[in-house]
This record gives structure tokens, C-alpha cells and sequence, in this order.
């Protein structure tokens, strides 16, 4: 089994909020952090902690935490957002790092 | 802003060690952590370890016995070394930095910013 558990693949409506969760143990413990990876390119921290956004990224890409899940939400999909989604954390142990398995967001 | 390009052998042929380097850019190696993450074709994204200057290293525990992660402070860079490799190891491999998110409380987690480009490296005879 995982560490950190993503849905494969969500859809949003151009515009509408979106919610991408990763779900797993360590998450009680430790924030995840965020990557958006387009094909062909090198993933991109789009969110990291209780809710950080490095400089560049949009205000539209937020981040939360509940119990074992952690969640990124767009808020207001554009297209330019389709893309798949990792996120990352410690896994069960706490002493190692582990990605989630991603999922791809397409934007209808 | 720091920037890291990958560099090496593209193809790697099997049971032979596969050898990367990381070159940092626009500032120093000292002070952070350098990780190795890699994704095979078509897959997701798998932590290989990371190293601290100071020799700290934490490696993946599934590929542990095959891997070691080496800095030079001198050239600002670091590098990979994978051995025995199979076509299972064959997959993009990225350099990153690894931060730590410290609150009020602590540290709280990692984040990876930014990453190199990634460089394929391709096992086969």
C-alpha cells in the first residue's frame, strides 16, 4: 500500500473549484507540499506547509489540512492548469520522503 | 535564482552503475539539502535520497543498498551514483532542493524548489 494516496484523475469545469486530495498517516504529523508537472516539463512547487504559495504562483492554488488529508484547491480552473498534481510529505515512518501517486486534472 | 541542470550518460547499459551530477547555480550549495527524485516513463514521481553539505544523507529505503548521493562544496555540485542497474531504472531523473517548513511549533514538512530540467537516462545493452 501507499504512503500518500491520490485519486488518478479529477475534472473541473473552466472556471469552477476543484479540491485534490492525498490522503495518508504521516499527514497528521507533517504538511504536504505541491507540484504541478505539465508533459514534457520538470514539476513546479505550486503550495507547501498550511497554505504557502512560492512567488509566481497564483492566489487561485490554495492548500489545507484535515486529519489524515491533506488538500490543494483551485479555486476559478483555468486551462492553463490542466496538468497532473503530486503531492509530497514523509511517509509512514517519518524518517523518509514519498510522493503521492499524482493525479491528472483535466479542465473541461 | 538558483538554477540546476542534470549531466551525464543518457544510456546506461545493465548491471553497470549509472552516474549523475547536479551543477548549482546563482547560489551556494551550502547550507540545504540536494535531492535526486526520478520518474520512469508514463509514471510517478519516486524520491531517490537526499544529502546536507555538512555528509547528512537520507536515502530511499527501497533503493538504498544501490545508491550514493556525494556533494562538492568546491564545484558547487552534487551527484548520483546507482548500481546494478536494470531497465526498471530507466526514467528521468531530477535534481532539486529540499527545504524544510518550520512553523511556530517546528519543523513540519519538506518541499522541493526549485528543480533541474531532468536529464532521460535510458538502461539498455
Amino acid at each position: 500500500s501507499s504512503d500518500l494516496t491520490q485519486d488518478p484523475a479529477v475534472s473541473v469545469a473552466l472556471g469552477q473549484t476543484i479540491r485534490i486530495t492525498c490522503q495518508g498517516d504521516s499527514l497528521t504529523t507533517y504538511y504536504a507540499s505541491w507540484y504541478q508537472q505539465k508533459p514534457g516539463q520538470a514539476p513546479v512547487l505550486v503550495n507547501y506547509g498550511k497554505n504557502n504559495r512560492p512567488s509566481g504562483i497564483p492566489d487561485r492554488f490554495s492548500g489545507s489540512r484535515s486529519g489524515n488529508t491533506a488538500s490543494l484547491i483551485i479555486t476559478g480552473a483555468q486551462a492553463e492548469d490542466e496538468a497532473e498534481y503530486y503531492c509530497n510529505s514523509r511517509d509512514t515512518s517519518g524518517n523518509h520522503l514519498v510522493f503521492g501517486g499524482g493525479t491528472k486534472l483535466t479542465v473541461l | 535564482q538558483v538554477q540546476l541542470q542534470e549531466s551525464g550518460p543518457g544510456l546506461v547499459k545493465p548491471s553497470e552503475t549509472l552516474s549523475l551530477t547536479c551543477t548549482v547555480s546563482g547560489g551556494s550549495i551550502s547550507s540545504f539539502y540536494w535531492s535526486w527524485i526520478r520518474q520512469s516513463p508514463g509514471k510517478g514521481l519516486e524520491w531517490i535520497g537526499y544529502i546536507h553539505n555538512s555528509g547528512i544523507t537520507n536515502y530511499n529505503p527501497s533503493l538504498k543498498s544501490r545508491v550514493t548521493i556525494s556533494i562538492d562544496t568546491s564545484k558547487n555540485q552534487f551527484s548520483l551514483k546507482l548500481t546494478s542497474v536494470t531497465a526498471a531504472d530507466t526514467a528521468v531523473y531530477y535534481c532539486a532542493r529540499r527545504a524544510g517548513y518550520y512553523d511556530s511549533n517546528g519543523y513540519h514538512g519538506d518541499l522541493f524548489d526549485p528543480w533541474g530540467q531532468g536529464t532521460l537516462v535510458t538502461v539498455s545493452s
